[in-house]
């Protein structure tokens, strides 16, 4: 169960577009699509942005999608705005017995 | 509205033990997944265990296999962890999040606030 790989840190202008990516392996990112984004303000809980690699929940703006290709998913946020500046993680499924890993997590700065 | 509600937490010397709860409200209980996520002071999200909906499927993360145990009542809606053998690198915020699914795909749309455990002497 090794961590997903994520940039510790991305940044752009507002109105420009984001992609942070996802890098596991065949066992977990690759093997299945059940590929989860999380953004996370300071001092708060986790918020579901992207779920089933590209499935937006309710309230979450299409600013935000999601995509997956072999072993890396990744997250694009086009539109930024200054509210999207925060911490975001992938997770993904990795196997039976209900096993999960997530990403280092990326600090997202809106310049 | 979807509640979920840690406690437990505290500060507890190595090797000790700590049960961790979560009281979970405005949804049933019983046909979602469960799951267990640490946030070491400053640092990322870890994964640490679920449970399926009936308690049939379980998993942990390997720093955890052999000292914390996860278990749900779904009469109560609560969600439990056990942790024993209490080590300095579990010290954490500890959060209870629902699963998205039955079976527990490790996607988690709702997340409680978290209770703090610091291992320490």
């Amino acid at each position: 169960q090794s961590a997903l790989t994520q940039p510790r840190s991305v940044s752009g202008s507002p109105g420009q577009s984001v992609t942070i990516s996802c890098t596991g392996t065949s066992s977990d990112v690759g093997g299945y699509n059940y590929v989860s984004w999380y953004q996370q303000h300071p001092g708060k809980a986790p918020k579901l942005m992207i779920y089933d690699v590209s499935k937006r929940p309710s309230g979450v703006p299409d600013r935000f999608s999601g995509s997956k290709s072999g072993n890396t998913a990744s997250l694009t946020i086009s539109g930024l705005q200054a509210e999207d500046e925060a911490d975001y993680y992938c997770c993904s499924y990795a196997g039976s017995y209900t096993l999960g890993v997530f990403g280092g997590g990326t600090k997202l700065t809106v310049l | 509205e979807v509640q979920l509600v840690e406690s437990g937490g505290g500060l507890v010397q190595p090797g000790r033990s700590l049960r961790l709860s979560c009281a979970a409200s405005g949804f049933s209980f019983d046909d979602y997944a469960m799951h267990w996520v640490r946030q070491a002071p400053g640092k990322g999200l870890e994964w640490v265990s679920g449970i399926s909906w009936n308690s049939g499927s379980i998993g942990y993360t390997d720093s955890v296999k052999g000292r914390f145990t996860i278990s749900r009542d779904n009469a109560k809606n609560s969600l439990y962890l056990q942790m024993n053998s209490l080590r300095a690198e579990d010290t954490a915020l500890y959060y209870c999040a629902k699963d998205i699914s039955y079976s527990g795909y490790v996607q988690f749309d709702y997340w409680g606030q978290g209770t703090l455990v610091t291992v320490s002497s």
